[in-house]
């Protein structure tokens, strides 16, 4: 089974802070992806990975950037947290060569 | 470019009720189209999913069929069950097949509530 893993189910933090998400996926694959999911908007692209330290922006991206030194982990950085970053983080991975994604459990990120 | 449009929720449904949940997409080449569920507290998992026009995807009682006539892909289920409470989303892959940089586009989900 794909398992993909994200550190924390739910987080606290102060406008301001730096925040960081990780995501470990024990499946060997490619490409990973950094959503957020928020009522009544769906799932919306932050940003994405094709490799090791690839990384493209996705529709998102403004107030976060991304790094993926091994490729196992991708990890979603929050420079500056703002209250309007509140919400859920979603982290997927798929092999290149397949397009069924794999979901980690999410992240719940409440800014304050 | 891509999208999809799915009806809004939430949907509220008696046990082995009868449920659709439609879906329509905009695309520019022949996606890939999928059905995806999350139950509370849960991520993204993947339900069904259908490579090419014509195409039936099915699991767990689901079942969704690929028009390329109508661009959709309406989510069925004959007899729902308290267990299927969850929100799905509808998604379509980016057409460029093959390509490393493919990805997903979501609909904005519906929220399915059964009553036992």
């Amino acid at each position: 089974d794909v398992k993909v893993t994200q550190s924390s189910r739910y987080l606290v933090k102060r406008t301001g802070e730096k925040v960081f998400l990780e995501c470990v996926q024990d499946m060997d694959h490619e490409n990973m992806f950094w959503y957020r999911q928020d009522p009544g908007l769906g799932l919306r692209l932050i940003y994405f990975s094709y490799d090791v330290k690839m990384k493209e922006k996705g529709d998102i991206p403004e107030g976060y950037s991304v790094s993926r030194e091994k490729k196992e982990r991708f990890s979603l950085i929050l420079e500056s947290a703002s209250t309007n970053q509140t919400s859920m983080y979603l982290c997927a991975s798929r092999l290149a060569a397949q397009e069924t994604q794999y979901f980690g459990p999410g992240t719940r990120l409440l800014v304050l | 470019g891509n999208s999809v449009t799915q009806m809004e929720g939430p949907v509220t449904l008696s046990e082995e009720a009868f449920l659709t949940i439609n879906c329509t997409y905009t695309a520019t080449g022949y996606p890939s189209l999928f059905w995806y569920v999350q139950y509370p507290g849960e991520g993204l998992q993947l339900l069904l999913k259908a490579t090419k026009a014509d195409d039936k995807g099915s699991n767990k009682g689901f079942e969704a069929t690929y028009r390329k006539e109508t661009t959709s892909f309406h989510l069925e289920k004959g007899s729902v069950q308290v267990s299927d409470s969850a929100v799905y989303f509808c998604a379509l892959s980016d057409p460029r097949r093959g390509s490393t940089l493919g990805r997903l586009y979501f609909g904005r989900g519906t929220q399915l509530t059964v009553w036992p």
